[in-house]
């Protein structure tokens, strides 16, 4: 079956380490998201992808960093210059830009704390 | 930019009817529907294009109000399933979804 799979289900950092959380989809949609959801908040974007090679900074990307090497797969690196990192961490795609009935699709999401 | 949706939170019986509301302040592209189990994926329930489109699936509808730039979800006749939170996303034809903060729906037997 195609999907989104995110690993690892949850991460611990250590204070100043960096942390990558995985994002693998076989659906071979286009565009690709990570989104920060903190308790009781809705979901905000940390970056997005349209196309391999390429990538935005959404509207918390300070603190984050990714790659988009291949189409399949989006890292996101959670750096020692975020703060407060504590959160859930979701990983989304869609088959191309946000066009014509064009849903993103979710993987079951990170849950990465602080020890 | 984000999209304020109310109520905040509502608490229904089984059988209940319940609307959601979606408002921009910016002109939409589209609205997007989701529903998220506590600790889960958020997911799909349907994308709204067309200002005044409605469209379903079940018992669970919506429409979108270009004019007024709002889009409301309508859930008829309740079921405990129905429970969740419910976000919209607004599209402004930049390649991104913005979310709002949420409504958590709680259906009790």
């Amino acid at each position: 079956d195609g999907g989104i799979t995110q690993s690892p289900k949850y991460l611990f950092r250590k204070e100043g380490q960096n942390v990558t959380l995985s994002c693998e989809q076989n659906l071979n949609h286009d565009a690709m998201y990570w989104y920060r959801q903190d308790p009781g908040q809705g979901l905000r974007l940390i970056y997005y992808s349209q196309i391999v090679n390429d990538f935005q900074k959404g509207d918390i990307a300070e603190g984050y960093s990714v790659s988009r090497e291949k189409k399949e797969s989006f890292p996101l690196t959670v750096t020692s210059a975020q703060k407060n990192p504590t959160a859930f961490y979701l990983c989304a795609s869609s088959p191309r830009t946000l066009t014509l009935n064009q849903p993103q699709h979710f993987g079951d999401g990170t849950r990465l704390s602080i020890l | 930019q984000q999209p304020v949706q109310s109520p905040q939170a509502v608490i229904l019986r089984e059988g209940e009817d319940a609307v959601i509301n979606c408002s921009s302040s910016k002109a939409l592209y589209s609205v997007h529907w989701y529903r998220q189990k506590h600790g889960e994926a958020p997911v799909f329930l349907m994308i709204l294009l067309k200002g005044g489109e409605q469209k379903g699936h079940e018992k669970i509808s919506a429409s979108f109000n270009e004019k007024k730039q709002q889009s409301s979800l309508y859930l008829t006749a309740s079921q405990l399933s129905y429970s969740g939170t419910y976000f919209c996303g607004t599209d402004f034809q930049s390649g991104k979804l913005i979310f709002g903060q949420g409504t958590t729906l709680q259906v009790k037997p």
